[in-house]
């Protein structure tokens, strides 16, 4: 199975400024295809989960575009360019290349600091 | 608006049995495959089985395989995953989703 390793697992960032999640896959994520399956979703406190990005860097509609996704291989990142007190809440990436099982990073909590 | 909403959850005793549901709407459910995705309490999330758009193909996660079946009726626009031999680890939140929008999930509790 392909392990998914995100960091850092806790990141407090201040209001307006930058932040960044790093996911790393145990093995490539570029399918045959050629496409690479690499979702980030969103999961603010108490509610389901929210795609923001698939295939690595493709916002989903209503996204902000303060969110952008990037990588390829096996390092991907998240980054919010500036973030707001909305974004609190835990972002997991999963892979969907080499399935099954499709396989979530840990999940990293981000907080205002 | 794409809605998915899961129902049958509840408190079971360990070895029992349960089905969960999720009519959806708002978008073409026989296109899609279909996934459950749990969530334990305080922890992360875990994706649990897919079932491909006409259901010919399903997968499952090894910590559940044998004991849940993932289904679909496209005719009802209805997903179900019924769960057999229920453990208290099987204890969790249980989403219905495309991965591109998601249930507001079911709680399911496993307990003597």
């Amino acid at each position: 199975d392909v392990v998914m390793t995100q960091s850092p697992l806790s990141l407090p960032v201040t209001l307006g400024q930058p932040a960044s999640i790093s996911c790393r896959s145990s093995q490539s994520l570029v399918h045959s295809d050629g496409n690479t399956y690499l979702d980030w979703f969103q999961q603010r406190p108490g509610q389901s989960p929210r795609r923001l990005m698939y295939k690595v860097s493709n916002r989903d509609s209503g996204v902000p575009d303060r969110f952008s996704g990037s990588g390829s291989g096996t390092d991907f990142t998240l980054k919010i360019s500036r973030v707001e007190a909305e974004d609190v809440g835990v972002y997991y990436c999963i892979q969907g290349t080499h399935w099954p099982p499709y396989t979530f990073g840990q999940g990293t909590k981000l907080e205002i600091k | 608006q794409v809605q998915l909403v899961e129902s049958g959850g509840g408190v079971v005793q360990p070895g029992r049995s349960l089905r969960l549901s999720c009519v959806v709407s708002g978008f073409t459910f026989s296109t899609y495959g279909m996934h459950w995705v749990r969530q334990a309490p305080g922890k992360g999330l875990e994706w649990v089985a897919v079932i491909s758009y006409d259901g010919g193909n399903k997968y499952y996660a090894d910590s559940v395989k044998g004991r849940f079946t993932i289904s679909r009726d496209n005719s009802k626009n209805t997903l179900y995953l019924q769960m057999n031999s229920l453990r208290a680890e099987d204890t969790a939140v249980y989403y219905c989703t495309y991965m591109q929008h998601w249930g507001q999930g079911t709680l399911v509790t496993v307990s003597s």
